[in-house]
């Protein structure tokens, strides 16, 4: 089956820690992108990638970073200069063009211990 | 301007009944309308989406409603199931290429049987 695959489902890290979240897609799409969402809140734009090895920054990404060396990966690093990394992080991927979908993996929630 | 703004952030319905969930958006460079729906501890998933050229879109129970004049639109779910409680996510994007979605805050929607 297609689709998009993020791993752990539940992740749990200690302060100062930096913690690298998997995403990995098999939908042959050139767009990858990481959203962070939270409680009572809309999804937020981490990092986006159109083609691979290049990324760019969306409107959150400050203490995370990228890479995007495969078409199918696109794996994100919390690092420890995120002041407030709990949260659940979604993946999701499309084909670069006007009105296309989106589809979304089934998240990640990284606690903060 | 890169806002999208949704309410209610909650709303009941009955069984049967009319649920409405209304975005409204500031710029007018976004080009695509989706709305996502998701179910607790899943990722956001696509129900149905609008160009700005057109007023109206249904699809089976759902319809969106497209004022281009007062920058708003809004989700119709008819004969709402309770199999239709989640969080519905209205968004917009801007530009084409990769799919750089602003998200609505979202509205839990419950429906009372």
């Amino acid at each position: 089956d297609g689709g998009i695959t993020q791993s752990p489902k539940y992740l749990f890290r200690k302060e100062g820690q930096n913690v690298t979240l998997s995403c990995e897609q098999n939908l042959n799409h050139d767009a990858m992108y990481w959203y962070r969402q939270d409680p009572g809140q809309g999804l937020r734009l981490i990092y986006y990638s159109q083609i691979v090895n290049d990324f760019q920054k969306g409107d959150i990404a400050e203490g995370y970073s990228v890479s995007r060396e495969k078409k199918e990966s696109f794996p994100l690093t919390v690092t420890s200069a995120q002041k407030n990394p709990t949260a659940f992080y979604l993946c999701a991927s499309s084909i670069a063009g006007l009105g296309t979908e989106a589809f979304f993996g089934q998240g990640t929630r990284l606690t903060v211990v | 301007q890169q806002q999208v703004k949704q309410s209610p952030q909650s709303l009941i319905v009955q069984k049967g009944g009319i649920s409405i969930i209304n975005c409204a958006y500031e710029n007018t460079a976004f080009d695509y309308f989706p709305w996502y729906q998701q179910f607790p501890g899943k990722g956001p998933a696509l129900l149905i989406a609008i160009r700005p050229d057109v007023s109206e879109k249904k699809e089976g129970r759902f319809t969106i409603s497209f004022n281009k004049s007062a920058k708003q639109f809004s989700l119709h779910i008819m004969d709402s199931q309770p199999g239709d409680s989640a969080t519905y996510f209205c968004a917009a994007r801007v530009g084409q290429g990769a799919q750089k979605l602003v998200f609505g805050q979202g509205t839990r929607l419950t429906i009372n049987p």
